[in-house]
């Protein structure tokens, strides 16, 4: 069963506006929520991460939405540049002995120019 | 990625034989993972290490081994290679177990015949 998921496989987005990627998870003891970007040939890379107590962490062009209620969060990219094209995997951290990181399935963002 | 190192970066084995992949890192972090990374299920942890000689098994761990004899490096051996089990595979480390980001190498793609 997957805790984290990421409905949307890919999502196409026009160069200047907004990038919205989301994830939903199941496990309400997850504490913390990250967001990766892979690129093709290399391994994934830290974005941005939200701790269970926010509902908003901001970073310059990327902000993360947390929803608890919904066990919802999302993604935001604005303005959306070509260098933004890659793969954005959410995940999710618990700590059961030592702590783990849950990933969804990912999502491939292209900005088209 | 600087102080994470994966080799094989390729490798194509036949079905049965047994297959070693390494992760070597310079970082001398105490918390070592290996990922495997598959189309529709983003990635998923084999088996994590969280000091030399201690491991543990993660969600997908049937059919792996691993070790760490050394701070710096974190053994993945394939004991009978099977079809399913040709995927990427990531090398992951971190500082503490509280941390809120790993950093991963840039994988080994596994292709077995």
């Amino acid at each position: 069963d997957q805790q984290v998921k990421q409905n949307s496989p890919s999502l196409s987005v026009q160069e200047g506006r907004i990038s919205i990627l989301n994830c939903d998870y199941t496990n309400s003891m997850f504490d913390y929520f990250l967001w990766y970007k892979k690129y093709p040939a290399e391994g994934p890379t830290f974005l941005i991460s939200i701790s269970s107590i926010k509902d908003k962490n901001e970073d310059g062009r990327f902000t993360v939405f947390l929803n608890k209620s919904a066990k919802h969060l999302s993604l935001h990219i604005v303005p959306s540049q070509p260098g933004d094209s890659a793969v954005y995997f959410c995940a999710a951290s618990f700590i059961q002995g030592a702590q783990k990181l849950v990933f969804g399935q990912g999502t491939r963002l292209t900005i088209n120019p | 990625d600087a102080g994470i190192t994966q080799s094989p970066r390729h490798k194509v084995t036949e079905t049965g034989t047994p297959v070693t992949l390494r992760c070597h890192q310079t970082e001398n972090h105490r918390y070592m993972y290996w990922y495997r990374q598959d189309p529709g299920h983003g990635l998923r942890l084999i088996h994590y290490s969280y000091g030399v000689k201690d491991t543990d098994k993660g969600e997908v761990s049937d059919g792996y081994s691993v070790s760490r004899s050394k701070t710096e490096d974190f053994l993945l051996t394939l004991e009978s290679a099977t079809s399913s089990q040709t995927s990427v595979y990531f090398c992951a480390i971190s500082e503490t177990d509280r941390t809120t980001s790993y950093t991963f190498g840039s994988g080994t793609r596994l292709t077995v015949v």
